[in-house]
């Protein structure tokens, strides 16, 4: 069974840049997580989405910060413009029946 | 809100030796999970606790849950290198929105 997949891996852009994120989920999980880590600590939520639907987008910065899922399978996270606190590793996380969440291997940004 | 503790934040330990890291959290839990990190990778998930007195060993790591005193540890026996990573607990409440609250990590370096 393949994982969650996450492009790019890395990606380095000057502030008030725009940039985004792709997810592709395990085939069949319906919920697609998107989280940010900062260097020493542990993963924040941004966005938790049941199928197409956003359930749960209460901690995502609205001013700069949108994402989608369409067809309730892949997901995109944009940031726009981008700030230099935005340097951080996101990670894309589904969830099928087992209340296990699976993560990808993570976009790591940097925001110079 | 949520809060989830760890305990110790930095662990430096012998091969052989055992040791307890320990998560606390404030509020009533749904489920409790922990999570290794490599530096540089995503998150692997270790287990799943779903209820008061669950137990769970997978080698040389065993978690175990207490929902009335509302902690978690993951005990290390014989530790070896090759243990040497970030742990994780997160947990999962319906009073945070059913969303996964990260500790800090509990950062182990297991030296010969």
């Amino acid at each position: 069974e393949a994982g969650v997949v996450q492009s790019p891996r890395y990606k380095i852009i000057e502030k008030k840049q725009p940039v985004a994120f792709w997810c592709n989920p395990i085939s069949g999980h319906n919920t697609l997580y998107w989280y940010r880590q900062n260097l020493g600590q542990g993963p924040e939520l941004l966005i938790r989405y049941e199928n197409e639907e956003a359930v749960d987008d209460s901690q995502l910065p609205k001013d700069r910060f949108s994402a989608e899922r369409l067809k309730g399978v892949d997901s995109t996270l944009k940031i726009q413009p981008a700030e230099l606190g935005d340097s951080a590793v996101y990670l894309c996380a589904s969830e099928g029946q087992t209340y296990e969440q699976y993560f990808g291997p993570g976009t790591r940004l940097t925001v110079t | 809100e949520l809060k989830v503790e760890q305990n110790p934040l930095f662990l430096s330990m012998q091969e052989g030796k055992n040791y307890t890291i320990y998560c606390n959290y404030s509020t009533t839990s749904d489920r409790l999970y922990w999570y290794r990190q490599d530096p540089g990778k995503s998150l692997e998930s270790l287990f799943v606790l779903l209820s008061n007195g669950a137990v769970k060993q997978e080698g040389r790591l065993m978690a175990s849950l207490d929902t009335k005193a509302r902690l978690s540890t993951l005990h290390i026996t014989a530790a070896v290198h090759d243990l040497s990573a970030t742990y994780f607990c997160a947990v999962d409440a319906e009073t945070s929105g059913s969303r996964l609250t990260f500790g800090e990590g509990t950062q182990l370096t297991v030296n010969p």
